[in-house]
């Protein structure tokens, strides 16, 4: 079965400062892979996703993500978090096309 | 309007009562999905329905029940609820398989079993 580890369960940056949250999988074949933001209250959105193509995947809110196939990692950046990012980052893998696999979530918290 | 509601936002409950969650979508997407969010476990799929009266069991399917006789519904019945069913529960919807289909959630319903 696949699985998604997202080491760290919280995380705290400063405002301005860079972001990377990590996400790992474990899948034999090429992934279907997203990042979903869900704020305190709230359900989840959807950040951005990989299917195919350019390794580097842009998103919405200034977010974007690498996949690298070597290291089985699908990392969420940021350049400069805004006090508005704070919120909890949930990693998933897309299971045979109509599943979604998470991770157990990072929370962000940003100080100012 | 356009998208996915969940009622009730918020139920209490008390153990051995049947509870049924509501998950409606305007969008006519085939494929329909519960998930419960608790910490330290992100979510996980209880069931899922790829059309009107196709269901199957996610990861956690015991002790819920759904059904889907129509499109645009999917409820969630715990026929008999239990503590370790506290939880937060959400649906999604997505309308197919392909790369340009995205899983839209809903906003999720806040389940206290006392």
């Amino acid at each position: 079965a696949q699985s998604v580890t997202q080491p760290d369960i919280h995380i705290t940056v400063s405002e301005g400062a860079s972001l990377e949250l990590r996400c790992n999988y474990s899948y034999g074949a090429t992934p279907y892979l997203f990042w979903y933001v869900q704020s305190p209250g709230q359900g989840l959105q959807l950040l951005l996703k990989y299917f195919s193509g350019d390794t580097l995947v842009q998103g919405i809110k200034g977010f974007e993500a690498e996949f690298k196939r070597s290291q089985s990692s699908f990392n969420l950046r940021k350049p400069s978090v805004h006090w508005s990012d704070a919120a909890e980052y949930f990693c998933a893998v897309d299971e045979y096309g109509n599943k979604l696999v998470f991770g157990a979530g990072t929370i962000l918290r940003v100080k100012s | 309007d356009a998208g996915i509601t969940q009622s009730p936002r918020y139920k209490i409950t008390e153990t051995g009562r049947q509870v049924t969650l509501m998950c409606h979508q305007t969008w006519s997407h085939s494929y329909m999905f519960w998930y419960r969010q608790d910490l330290g476990h992100g979510l996980r799929l209880i069931y899922y329905s790829a059309a009107a009266d196709i269901t199957d069991k996610g990861e956690v399917p015991d002790g819920y029940v759904v059904s889907r006789s129509k499109t645009e519904n999917f409820p969630l019945t715990l026929e008999s609820a239990t503590r370790s069913q506290t939880s937060v529960y959400f649906c999604a919807s997505r309308a197919g398989t392909g790369e340009t289909d995205t899983q839209y959630f809903g906003p999720g319903t806040r389940l206290t079993v006392l």
